[in-house]
């Protein structure tokens, strides 16, 4: 079974630039997950979907980020204008149901450098 | 506000002998507790879940223990391997059901030969 894919692995960009960030998640999950780790920091949950819909953006800076999930299966994650703060791995998860007794499954995330 | 909070941001221990992981939280509602253990340009992998309604659950050599009373959980290592070195994560989730997992800061474990 193929897990979970992101691409970029790696982006840096300067500060007030854009970036888009690309998820593929397990053949068949429901619900996807994109999480922010800061370095020294544990990953942080930016939005949820299930299907093609939100259940959970509320820790989301909507001012300068944004995500979809056309067709309940491909995620991008977008921030414009990026900020130094940004600077984080970017960590799509899916799993095969909206509940945390499922597990999981993460891909390697994409490492952000803005300078 | 952290909510789960992993205090020892590294632990280095002999192979063979036990390796203790601990973790703390500040909000009584969390009643379901995971541990995730990351590789190096990798993302977390899930090792070991416990409910609220139980105090202990194995698998293999991974034993988690969860105080409920005194907000803790620990994670146990029994024997330790050179192929444990990660670093370990500490979630909870605030009731049986809900989505969001709310991840600790992590214990850098090495085994050393």
């Amino acid at each position: 079974e193929a897990g979970v894919a992101q691409s970029p692995r790696y982006k840096i960009i300067e500060k007030r630039q854009s970036v888009a960030f690309w998820c593929n998640p397990i053949s068949g999950h429901a619900t996807l997950y994109w999480y922010q780790q800061i370095l020294g920091q544990g990953p942080k949950l930016l939005i949820q979907f299930q299907n093609n819909g939100v259940v959970d953006d509320s820790q989301l800076p909507k001012d300068r980020f944004s995500a979809e999930r056309l067709k309940g299966v491909d995620s991008t994650l977008k921030i414009q204008p990026a900020k130094l703060e940004d600077s984080a791995v970017y960590l799509c998860a899916s799993s095969s149901r909206d509940s945390a007794l499922y597990e999981q499954y993460f891909g390697p995330g994409t490492r952000l450098t803005v300078t | 506000d952290q909510q789960v909070k992993q205090n020892s941001p590294s632990l280095s221990v002999q192979e063979g002998r036990i390796s203790i992981l601990n973790c703390d939280y500040t909000n009584s509602m969390f009643d379901y507790f995971l541990w995730y253990k990351k590789y190096p340009a990798e993302g977390p992998t899930f090792l070991i879940s416990i409910s609220s309604i139980k105090d202990k659950n194995e698998d293999g050599r991974f034993t988690v223990f969860l105080n409920k009373s005194a907000k803790h959980l620990s994670l146990h290592i029994v024997p330790s391997q050179p192929g444990d070195s990660a670093v370990y994560f500490c979630a909870a989730s605030r009731r049986a059901g809900a989505n969001n997992l709310f991840f600790g800061t992590g214990t850098r474990l090495t085994v050393i030969p």
